[in-house]
């Protein structure tokens, strides 16, 4: 039972515009979330999390945003570039569970120039 | 800030024989979290370690194991290898007790079990 779901395996974007990466979890109890990129024969790389008290968080080009109703979380990359052309991991968190992080399956995104 | 360190990089075993990978996490960090990831199941939670103690631990078999030390350096052990145990191992260290709960991954340890 898949408690985190990335449903596109991988998505193409052409290099300046938006890319939406979505998410969606089962678990009531997840109130941490939390995106990374991941290069091939490489850990992930943090990115940018979101708590549940917020439905939305920016750090640059990147926002996530919490829709806890629908139990859904999406990552928007504005503009896009070739270089984010990796593997994007959703993750979710029981709050201060730990370091045990359940995992989506990934999307890989292709941003072509 | 050093980053996590894991070694080996990459190992080659037989089957049937015995692997311990290694995990220096962040200077700071107490939690110790291992991950596995392959093509076919992606990246599963092993265990996690605070103060040498393993507080959390996935749906793994008991060929699975690992500790913690005092300085917060973190061993997994695989026992009795199987083709199926091939994959990347992942360590990820975080400061537990702080507002936020992201965890930073090392490199990870390629296996391959021949």
């Amino acid at each position: 039972d898949q408690q985190v779901k990335q449903n596109s395996p991988s998505l193409s974007v052409q290099e300046g515009r938006i890319s939406i990466l979505n998410c969606d979890y089962t678990n009531s109890m997840f109130d941490y979330f939390l995106w990374y990129k991941k290069y091939p024969a490489e850990g992930p790389t943090f990115l940018i999390s979101i708590s549940s008290i917020k439905d939305k968080n920016e750090d640059g080009r990147f926002t996530v945003f919490l829709n806890k109703s629908a139990k859904h979380l999406s990552l928007h990359i504005v503009p896009s570039q070739p270089g984010d052309s990796a593997v994007y991991f959703c993750a979710a968190s029981e709050g201060l569970a730990g370091n045990m992080l359940t995992f989506g399956g990934g999307t890989r995104l292709m941003v072509k120039p | 800030k050093a980053g996590v360190t894991q070694t080996p990089r990459y190992l080659i075993k037989t089957r049937g024989q015995q692997v311990t990978l290694s995990c220096s996490p962040i200077s700071g960090h107490r939690s110790v979290s291992w991950y596995q990831q392959t093509p076919g199941q992606g990246l599963q939670f092993l265990f996690e370690y605070f103060s040498e103690t393993q507080r959390n631990k996935g749906n793994f078999p008991g060929r699975f194991s690992g500790r913690q030390f005092s300085n917060s350096r973190s061993e997994m052990n695989v026992s009795t290898l199987e083709l199926g145990d091939s994959a990347l191992y992942l360590c990820a260290s975080s400061q537990i007790y702080s507002s936020s709960t992201e965890a930073f991954f090392g490199q990870g340890t390629r296996l391959t079990v021949v």
